[in-house]
Parts: C-alpha cells; structure tokens; sequence
C-alpha cells in the first residue's frame, strides 16, 4: 500500500522556537520521490522541495531543514527559530509507480501555528 | 516561474446548476490536475489529464467531468451541482521528465458553496 502519513494534526510553537514535523511514508517502490507543500492562509499549496528515493543528503535551505532517512521510511522537515509568517498547513506527499502513473500521495496535513 | 490560474477564487452557485471551473497553467506542462480539499479529508484527486483531450479517473470522480481541449487548459465541470459539492478545489500541474519532474504547481484555489 502507498501511504503517507503525519501523525501531528496540530502544532503550536511560540516565535524562534525550533520545530520538527514528522512524515512517515510506505511504499514497495524502490524509485519515488518525497515532496513537502506549504499551504498558508490565503489556500495556495506552495512546493517547498523534492527528493527521490536514491538520495539520502539532508538539505538545508535558510531556516528549513530536511531529513530523509530510508531505514526508518521517514522525511521530517525542521523549521529553525520560527516565525509568524511560518503559520500554515504542511503536507508531506509520495509518488512512485504504484500509485498509479506516479500520482501524488499527500498525508492529511499538520497545522502549525507560530505565535508572536 | 510557473503560472497556474484559476478562473474564481470563490463562487457561489444554486443546485442542479452546472458549474465551470477553468485552470490556466503557462509553464507547457503535460499534466494537470483536478483536487477538492475538505476539512478532515485532505487533498482528494478527482480527474487528472496527461496530455490534451486525455484524461483520467482519480479517485472521486462521481459528478465531475473534465475537459482539455488544449495543453495550457483544463476544466472541471460539475454538470448539476449539489451541496455535498461545497468545497475548496485546486488545480494544479506539473511535468513528468527534466529536473523538476513530478513537482507539483497549485492554483490559488476556487472556494466552491453551493446553496
């Protein structure tokens, strides 16, 4: 089964703290690709990155950080020193070929809320 | 920077009324997409085309049809709208091949009521 899942519905956070949110993936692909989105308030989903199955490199882009580690299927994305402006729902999302034609799995979401 | 469009940020239409919600993308992609997104239930699939005047089942498809009459546009159509078709709808788009495949490109949305 192709699944995607974010376990945390909710996340509340005061401003410059840091921040993990989980995503935990299945799939019996050996070649895939992992995406996070970022959706804030105003509804536009917004690609914050891709990676595929056969890089394992964390990556680093200002304040986001990403972990993908395949022994535990998991690709957690990190905000360092949070700010207002992070507030949005994040979606983690997979596509292989067994989602058919390399369709877009997306996880339910995790909320986060930064507060000032 | 890719461009998707969509037709109406928000509308609001009678039942049993037909509904055409347009999707714009500029960026040449060959896919395109159709999602709803409702409040506990994610995104959902509901038609996605690979090339023009194709196009595919996702996995809510009941009520909808879709159209791509050519390669920058796709059109949802709800051919006799109903309440429980309340909902955000998103486009989105994307390529298959070169350095940002299967990279996703979303609309803003079409906040869809239906009375």
């Amino acid at each position: 089964a192709q699944k995607v899942t974010q376990a945390q519905t909710e996340i509340s956070v005061v401003e410059k703290e840091d921040v993990t949110l989980d995503c935990v993936y299945e799939t019996r692909d050996t070649t895939y690709y992992l995406f996070w989105y970022k959706q804030p308030p105003s509804g536009e989903l917004v690609f914050l990155i891709r990676r595929n199955s056969f890089d394992e490199q964390n990556e680093i882009s200002g304040r986001y950080s990403w972990n993908f580690q395949k022994s535990t299927s998991s690709f957690n994305f990190t905000i360092t020193a949070s700010q207002v402006v992070d507030s949005a729902v994040y979606f983690c999302a997979l596509s292989a070929p067994s989602t058919g034609g390399f369709k877009t799995i997306f996880g339910a979401g995790t909320r986060l809320f930064v507060k000032a | 920077d890719v461009k998707v469009t969509q037709s109406s940020r928000y509308l609001v239409k009678r039942t049993g009324e037909k509904v055409f919600l347009e999707c714009v993308q500029d960026m040449d992609h060959e896919n395109m997409f159709w999602y709803r997104q409702d409040p506990g239930l994610g995104l959902r699939l509901i038609y996605f085309s690979y090339d023009v005047k194709m196009k595919e089942k996702g996995d809510i498809p009941e009520g909808y049809s879709v159209s791509r009459e050519k390669k920058e546009r796709f059109s949802l159509i709800l051919e006799s709208a109903s309440t429980n078709q309340t909902s955000m709808y998103l486009c989105a788009s994307r390529r298959d091949t070169g350095k940002s495949r299967y990279e996703q490109y979303f609309g803003p949305g079409t906040r869809l009521t239906v009375t």
